[in-house]
């Protein structure tokens, strides 16, 4: 089945600095990724559709400038938290949309990157 | 905007017992795709079973099932035959259904409910 790889799983930094996250497809191609935000018993939260070859779409609220998603190959997509503060630590989770008829895809996530900024 | 409800926030069954959890949904949209995820404390989304909302017939996944009512706008869960690796968090989640293929929405989740299984 499809499968996507999240990395790392769990990264600890420092306030100020920046941290990139990546999302691979491994067996299939995703021409659209989509990062989630889950805070400690709470539920998924969709922070921005990432489209291969295009600019991210950015849920409202969504800091654009602090949350820079590339999505430069369709089986690679990256989430980088800029400057990062205690408040971006979080559970991150991607996931990508395997090919199908329209309308009959499915959605798989990857296991999630625990971030935590001292 | 769509929005789902899943109304209580922790259930309990005996193991082999049957249980349902709840989930409503709001929107506008006429076609859409309903799911259940499971997410265990290794944190990974599990696909539990997908109801395509055309579709009448309620889907079935082994012991898991759901009781789809397109006009009431609820979604629920049935597991039978509750077996410990059952536990979990369980979201129920709702997509816009794609007509062009391009891989527009992502999907919106309920709160989760917190299922625990009693030996």
């Amino acid at each position: 089945g499809a499968v996507v790889s999240q990395h790392p799983s769990w990264v600890i930094c420092k306030s100020g600095t920046s941290v990139k996250i990546e999302c691979r497809s491994l067996d299939f191609q995703a021409t659209t990724m989509f990062w989630y935000r889950q805070f400690p018993k709470q539920s998924l939260m969709l922070m921005a559709t990432s489209n291969e070859g295009s600019k991210a779409t950015y849920e409202q609220g969504v800091e654009k400038d602090k949350f820079l998603i590339n999505h430069a190959s369709l089986t690679l997509s990256t989430l980088t938290v800029t400057s990062a503060h205690p408040e971006d630590s979080s559970f991150y989770i991607c996931s990508a949309r395997t090919s199908g008829s329209p309308g009959a895809n499915v959605l798989t996530f990857g296991a999630g990157s625990r971030l935590t900024v001292l | 905007a769509q929005t789902v409800t899943q109304s209580q926030p922790e259930m309990s069954v005996q193991e082999a017992e049957t249980v349902t959890l709840s989930c409503t949904y709001d929107t506008s949209e006429s076609d859409y795709y309903l799911f259940w995820y499971k997410q265990p404390p290794s944190r990974q989304m599990i696909l539990v079973i997908r109801q395509e909302a055309y579709k009448q017939q309620n889907a079935t996944e082994n012991r898991f099932s759901v009781n789809f009512q397109k006009a009431a706008k609820s979604f629920s869960l049935k597991i039978s035959d509750s077996q410990l690796g059952d536990a979990a968090m369980y979201f129920c989640a709702y997509r816009s259904y794609d007509y062009s293929g391009g891989g527009a929405d992502g999907l919106t989740f309920g709160k989760g409910t917190h299922l625990i299984i009693q030996p």
